[in-house]
């Protein structure tokens, strides 16, 4: 079973701050990357399929990198605002959609 | 488009009784897949399904079956729960694509399972 870290666990920026996150997992087969945000009380919505070593993606204040050779993903917020609280979710697909999940970095906004 | 609804919401089992969780999705999407979300972990994969007609375990398929009869639906049974299966439920469907592609997973609502 692939081990896939985030860190940190958690996090308690205010609002105006520019926050980042790792996922990190073995450098392994896999075919993408995914990033999905999680609001409490809802579902998780993809933010960002990453396919390719050095992909970039970016939506709006949100970007994300990836490295493949070396195992790790960064999600980016600029400027965070109170509406970005949510845990983030890291996920790579080992294939046929088999998505290993993290345990998520969960982002408090104060106003 | 209703996406990927899920039913019931809520349940309440005894232990050793058995039900099934529904899952459904309208956006004739090809896989389908079952996680649970337990505290302090992961959503983790119990079942997936590449097509109607085709499934294959995930990480933690015990005490749970599934079957793929329609590409609309994708089932998930408990067999004889265990408070061990005490979580939140969550189905997921997307576009299979071409070759290596990769696409955004949809998820439904959830369903909260206890077992007494």
């Amino acid at each position: 079973i692939l081990n896939v870290e985030q860190s940190p666990q958690s996090l308690h920026v205010q609002e105006g701050d520019s926050t980042n996150f790792t996922c990190s997992f073995p450098s392994s087969n896999f075919y993408a990357l995914h990033w999905y945000r999680w609001e409490t009380a809802k579902s998780p919505e993809a933010l960002f399929v990453m396919t390719l070593n050095g992909d970039e993606k970016k939506k709006g204040r949100i970007s994300a990198t990836l490295n493949t050779k070396e195992g790790y993903s960064y999600l980016y917020i600029k400027g965070s605002q109170p509406e970005d609280s949510a845990t983030y979710l890291c996920a790579p697909n080992t294939g046929f959609q088999k998505l290993v999940f993290g345990t998520g970095t969960r982002l408090l906004v104060s106003p | 488009n209703a996406g990927v609804t899920q039913t019931p919401k809520f349940q309440v089992l005894k232990t050793g009784q058995s039900m099934t969780l529904q899952c459904a999705q309208d956006m004739n999407h090809e896989y389908m897949s079952w996680y649970r979300q337990d505290p302090g972990m992961g959503l983790r994969l119990i079942h997936y399904s590449v097509g109607a007609g085709i499934t294959d375990q995930g990480e933690v398929p015990n005490g749970y079956n599934v079957s793929r009869s329609t590409t609309e639906d994708f089932p998930l049974r408990l067999l004889s729960a265990a408070p061990s299966q005490t979580s939140v439920y969550f189905c997921a469907s997307s576009y299979k694509g071409v070759g290596y592609e990769a696409y955004e997973q949809y998820f439904g609502p959830g369903t909260r399972l206890t077992v007494t």
